[in-house]
């Protein structure tokens, strides 16, 4: 079985300062990664994905991630945020399935709260 | 629309009523997904279609939840007999049928049991 693991439940950030949200994975089998954005009552939205290669992966709104294989790690990292990034960032794990099913198994959430 | 659409967006029952959702996925999304989100907790998965045929329905919680996609689109969750503790955001997510493929999904249907 997975899981996921998000060390920090909120992450208070001032503006234009740089942010990590800490993702931790376990997993007996190869997984995909991915990190999730939900912006208040909207469904989530894909920010990145790291499914082999590069160990950094960059992805929208200038966010980028680096998975460590050894730390079962996938920490999220923005050098400058901005009032509109404040939002709950989940990270998801995919086992390698045969027919491509993504059946994401979910961390708990980060609430990132971006103060003027 | 060009998205997943999902209705009711917000529904209260009363406890021991039926419900249904519904989903529009995205044309031409062979896959698609339930996820059941509690307050303050991240989704968790309940079910998945390819097409027609429901391969995977290991998240359901209980036999009061099923979930139909007749002809392989619109997908409905049923819920019978309510409870409290069936109060959540319900997530549907479509993507093509290929690894690694990103999940779309939709703004959810927000549960609420009195």
């Amino acid at each position: 079985a997975q899981s996921v693991t998000q060390l920090d439940s909120q992450v208070p950030v001032f503006e234009e300062a740089p942010v990590e949200l800490r993702c931790n994975y376990s997993s007996s089998v190869s997984v995909y990664l991915f990190w999730y954005v939900q912006y208040p009552n909207q469904g989530l939205q894909l920010l990145l994905k790291y499914l082999s290669g590069s160990t950094l992966v960059k992805g929208i709104n200038g966010f980028e991630a680096e998975f460590n294989k050894s730390q079962t790690s996938f920490h999220l990292r923005k050098p400058s945020v901005h009032i509109s990034d404040t939002a709950e960032y989940f990270c998801a794990v995919n086992p390698l399935a045969r027919q491509g099913a993504q059946k994401l198994v979910f961390g708990q959430g980060t609430r990132l709260t971006i103060n003027p | 629309g060009a998205g997943v659409s999902q209705s009711p967006r917000y529904k209260v029952a009363k406890r021991g009523q039926d419900v249904a959702l519904r989903c529009d996925p995205i044309s031409g999304h062979v896959s698609l997904f339930w996820y059941q989100q509690a307050l303050g907790q991240g989704p968790e998965f309940l079910t998945y279609f390819q097409n027609e045929a429901q391969l995977d329905k290991s998240g359901l919680p209980s036999d009061r939840f099923f979930a139909e996609r007749p002809e392989g689109s619109v997908s409905t969750l049923k819920i019978q007999r309510t409870q409290q503790e069936d109060s959540a955001v319900y997530l549907c997510a479509s993507s093509l049928i290929r690894e690694g493929g990103e999940l779309f999904f939709g703004e959810g249907s927000r549960l609420t049991v009195l």
